[in-house]
């Protein structure tokens, strides 16, 4: 199973938006609205922001939000603050695995 | 509170095994399953596999078939990773998690541990 495909970096002024892509393929993005986004601060664990597509746990901010077209599935942050700095990474439902994203280092200028 | 506890950092040689263990705490221990996620030196996240904590069952990503083995002993809710074989590549950090979504291959961590370095090194 190959690692869904992100872009390594994004970056955005404080307040404004930012989008980060993930494409896979029809065998795991395409087929299934299993999609989750993890953010990771250095040295750190990850940090469920975005399950099942668009949902969001209990205690994330609502400038978090997740969509999904076709293959890509998509993490907006919108209103960036400086906190946001972080490895964001997808991670989608396989089948018989579940397969990451390589991460986009997300940076707040 | 839900606690996952991983136990401290190994070193070790090309060709040993490695055990690292993952002590659960704050919820029924068998309702959930645990995962296994890697993560090596300034790469990203990567899939280990899964064990049932009610009966057992594992699924394990397939370019670790045969190396890995989860287990879990309910009596002390804790889950265990063995690697065999170590080779440099093995050197990350790995992660247990927990799984919510019922599947075995659920994309969806909720609690994670706080991590345990592994490094292979003659």
């Amino acid at each position: 199973q190959s690692a869904l495909t992100q872009p390594a970096s994004v970056s955005g002024s404080p307040g404004q938006s930012i989008t980060i892509s993930c494409t896979g393929t029809s065998s795991d993005v395409g087929s299934y609205n299993l999609v989750s986004w993890y953010q990771q601060h250095p040295g750190k664990a990850p940090k469920l922001m975005i399950y099942e597509g668009s949902k969001r746990p209990s205690g994330v901010s609502n400038r978090f939000s997740g969509s999904k077209s076709g293959n890509t599935a998509s993490l907006t942050i919108s209103g960036l603050q400086a906190e946001d700095e972080a490895d964001y990474y997808c991670c989608s439902y396989a089948g018989s695995s579940a397969v990451f994203g390589g991460g986009t280092k997300l940076t707040v200028l | 509170q839900v606690q996952l506890v991983q136990s401290g950092a190994e070193v070790k040689k090309p060709g040993a095994s490695v055990k690292v263990s993952c002590k659960a705490s704050g919820y029924t221990f068998t309702s959930y399953g645990i995962s296994w996620v890697r993560q090596a030196p300034g790469q990203g996240l990567e899939w280990m596999g899964w064990i049932s904590a009610y009966n057992g069952n594992t699924n394990y990503a397939q370019k670790l078939q045969g190396r890995v083995t989860m287990t879990t002993d309910t009596s002390t809710s804790t889950a265990y990773m063995e690697l065999r074989s170590l080779r440099s590549d093995d050197t990350a950090v790995y992660y247990c998690a927990r799984p919510d979504g019922g599947s075995s291959s659920s994309p969806l961590f909720d609690y994670w541990g706080q991590g345990t370095l592994v490094t292979v090194s003659s």
